[in-house]
């Protein structure tokens, strides 16, 4: 059963422009979304996590800027502008604070840069 | 340094045999768990450890919280056991994981 559709699932981007990615949630048990990126070395580094609607976070990180926003309970979204490098962006899931806080991942988007 | 520190980086295996890898600790971890990335790049959850033990098929892992470290034991390799397999540690409370570098594990037949 996919928890998460995330969208697009790769994308290549002209150096200097920003793309939007999206990611929806299927399951209301696991209301806690956040963002991952995994570099081109397969190292997966927690970027945000953001529980309610209209929470906004932006981070700088080596070869890309980024900004995220929960827009509903169901979608989470992230800018990322000024990549430099490539890197697959995941959007997980989870339940914090219960018993079960396994971690689920969505598919995945892939940034390639132009 | 690194806070999740994964041995062996990568291993190769015949079907049938059986292996371990190794998570270490630099941080206080209170909860770990296991994943594997397939060559598509898809995450699975493999187990989820409050300290103690856990076992699923051919699969066991065990997380000790006081000597800081995890393993996870496969058992019987199958060639479907390939891919990446990442151990992730929480500090306490909250969904951010800090994941190791991975071990990537080939099956053979």
């Amino acid at each position: 059963v996919t928890l998460l559709e995330q969208n697009p699932r790769w994308r290549l981007v002209p150096r200097g422009q920003a793309v939007n990615l999206r990611c929806i949630l299927k399951n209301s048990q696991y209301p806690w979304m956040s963002w991952y990126q995994q570099d081109l070395q397969k190292q997966l580094q927690w970027l945000f996590t953001l529980r309610s609607p209209g929470d906004k976070e932006v981070k700088s990180l080596p070869g890309a800027d980024y900004l995220a926003t929960r827009v509903t309970d169901t979608e989470l979204r992230l800018q990322v502008a000024n990549m430099s490098q490539g890197r697959t962006l995941y959007c997980t899931c989870s339940a914090v604070g219960g018993r079960d806080e396994r971690l689920f991942f969505g598919h995945g988007t892939k940034l390639s840069v132009l | 340094g690194d806070k999740v520190k994964q041995s062996p980086s990568a291993l190769s295996l015949q079907e049938g045999t059986n292996s371990a890898l190794r998570c270490n600790f630099s941080i206080a971890a209170t909860t770990v768990q296991w994943f594997l990335q397939n060559p598509r790049g898809s995450l699975m959850n493999l187990f989820y450890l409050v300290p103690g033990t856990k076992e699923n098929g051919r699969l066991k892992s065990a997380f000790d919280s006081k000597e800081s470290y995890s393993t996870l034991h496969i058992r019987d390799a199958q060639l479907e056991d390939s891919g990446t397999y990442f151990c992730a540690a929480e500090p306490g409370g909250s969904a951010k994981l800090i994941f190791g570098e991975g071990t990537k594990l080939t099956v053979s037949s």
